[in-house]
């Protein structure tokens, strides 16, 4: 079976661009997770979906930051501006929020460098 | 709100030894508890989980986890360590429903170093 596909594995561009990462859910899930991971502050939460509906965007850093899921099987994460400081992994996870004790899977990151 | 403490940043041990990572939790309800394991350019890979039942749960890779609600704890072992366990270790907690439909609050991690 297809994990979940993260694209692109890498992106640099520089300070000002817009910055599109996508995602596609494991089919059938109908849970979809963002999250960043840094050095200084590790693996944090920014969105979760669920049924394609934001749940809960507290952890999105600023205005800059948005994301969008359009459908069950894809999900964009979009920085604009975007500033040396975003550089990090963005990782995309899903999980099947209809059967309980199901875990999340992850895919394997976008590895995000902003000169 | 959600917390995980995982107070070993980088953990040195033997080919063949026993291993031990430690988890602390902090969460006002029942904790759904996850471990996950991070390869270097890798996304994570659940290692085993926890949400209620037995408190000692059976992994992938030959891992185990015992939950501790005395001890808010949720720690790792192996009792033989391979070379290719090399990678950085996460615990996290969940709420809601599992994981499934909630968010993870995930700790800092823990650099698992395998020496000959």
């Amino acid at each position: 079976d297809a994990g979940v596909i993260q694209s692109p594995r890498h992106e640099v561009t520089e300070m000002g661009q817009e910055v599109t990462l996508r995602c596609k859910p494991i089919s059938g899930h109908n849970s979809l997770f963002w999250y960043r991971q840094t050095m200084m502050r590790g693996l944090e939460l920014l969105i979760y979906f669920n049924n394609n509906v934001p749940i809960d965007d507290s952890g999105m850093p600023e205005d800059r930051f948005s994301a969008k899921m359009p459908n069950a099987s894809f999900s964009t994460l979009k920085i604009q501006p975007s500033e040396p400081r975003d550089s990090a992994v963005y990782f995309c996870a899903s999980s099947s929020a209809d059967r309980v004790h199901q875990p999340q899977h992850f895919g394997d990151g976008t590895r995000l460098s902003i000169l | 709100a959600q917390s995980v403490t995982q107070p070993d940043i980088h953990i040195t041990v033997s080919e063949g030894a026993s291993l031990e990572l430690r988890c602390n939790y902090s969460y006002g309800a029942t904790p759904y508890l996850f471990w996950y394991v991070q390869s270097p350019g890798q996304g994570l890979q659940l290692l085993l989980k926890y949400f209620s039942g037995d408190t000692l749960v059976q992994g992938i890779k030959g891992f185990e986890a015992e939950f501790k609600r005395s001890q808010s704890s949720f720690n790792l072992r192996k009792p033989s360590v391979h070379w290719s366990d090399a990678a950085e270790y996460f615990c996290a907690v969940g709420a809601g429903s599992g994981g499934g439909a909630d968010g993870l609050t995930f700790g800092k991690g823990t650099h698992l170093i395998i020496q000959p």
